[in-house]
């Protein structure tokens, strides 16, 4: 079936870089696309949504794109810093209403000090 | 933001026996919560979508007689795994999402199910 994929599932960074997550997805229909972090035996914490009307939305040190012509999803972390290392997943749902998320296979920042 | 209680966090069962989950949405109401499980270094996969005062939505591939599932509240989703098997041993995490028309959903810590 149709799912959310990751291009790299590790990214190694020193900190005070910036850092770019990319995320392929394949499901033209879905309008509505989410960044989670996760922690090491933790559940998923919100980072960022977008809607698919949008090709860019900020957050504090954090920046999703969206191009939807090639299907692709970025998140950009701002002066990385040690504190940020986890698994990131985007995610995507056809709608804000509530529908179940499809995540991604997820990628794992590691931040050196 | 919005925040998700999920209670046991880590639960160490003999092969057999059954175990119950539950999750709370604890400041808003989730007339919908969801399901997942997560093996280790995979991504989430849905198991099941539960529905106040209804029967819950089974992904393929997951057994309804096995995941036990009842929303019996506003604010409580429950799984029960019954009869465990060593295979069943994951991390399973529910997500809330909150109301007003977006869909940001809240997960739940995660509870760690280890059978013996």
């Amino acid at each position: 079936g149709e799912s959310v994929g990751l291009h790299l599932p590790t990214l190694s960074v020193q900190e005070g870089d910036n850092s770019i997550i990319n995320c392929a997805y394949s499901n033209s229909a879905s309008d509505y696309f989410i960044w989670y972090k996760q922690e090491s035996g933790k559940g998923p914490q919100f980072i960022i949504d977008i809607r698919s009307n949008m090709d860019k939305r900020q957050g504090q040190r954090v920046t999703v794109l969206l191009n939807k012509t090639v299907k692709h999803l970025s998140l950009q972390i701002a002066a990385t810093q040690p504190g940020d290392s986890a698994v990131y997943f985007c995610a995507e749902a056809l709608n804000q209403a509530g529908t179940a998320l499809i995540f991604g296979k997820g990628t794992t920042l590691s931040v050196s000090s | 933001g919005a925040v998700v209680s999920q209670h046991p966090s880590r639960v160490i069962c003999k092969s057999g026996t059954s175990v119950k989950i539950e999750c709370r949405s604890l400041d808003f109401q989730a007339t919908t919560m969801f399901w997942y499980r997560q093996f280790p270094k995979q991504s989430l996969m849905l198991m099941a979508t539960s529905n106040e005062g209804s029967k819950a939505t089974y992904e393929q591939g997951v057994e309804k007689d096995k995941f036990l599932i009842n929303h019996a509240s506003l604010t409580l989703s429950t799984l029960t795994v019954t009869s465990a098997h060593p295979e069943d041993s994951s991390f399973y995490i529910c997500s809330a999402p909150t109301t007003g028309g977006k869909n940001i959903q809240y997960f739940g810590a995660g509870t760690r199910l280890s059978v013996l």
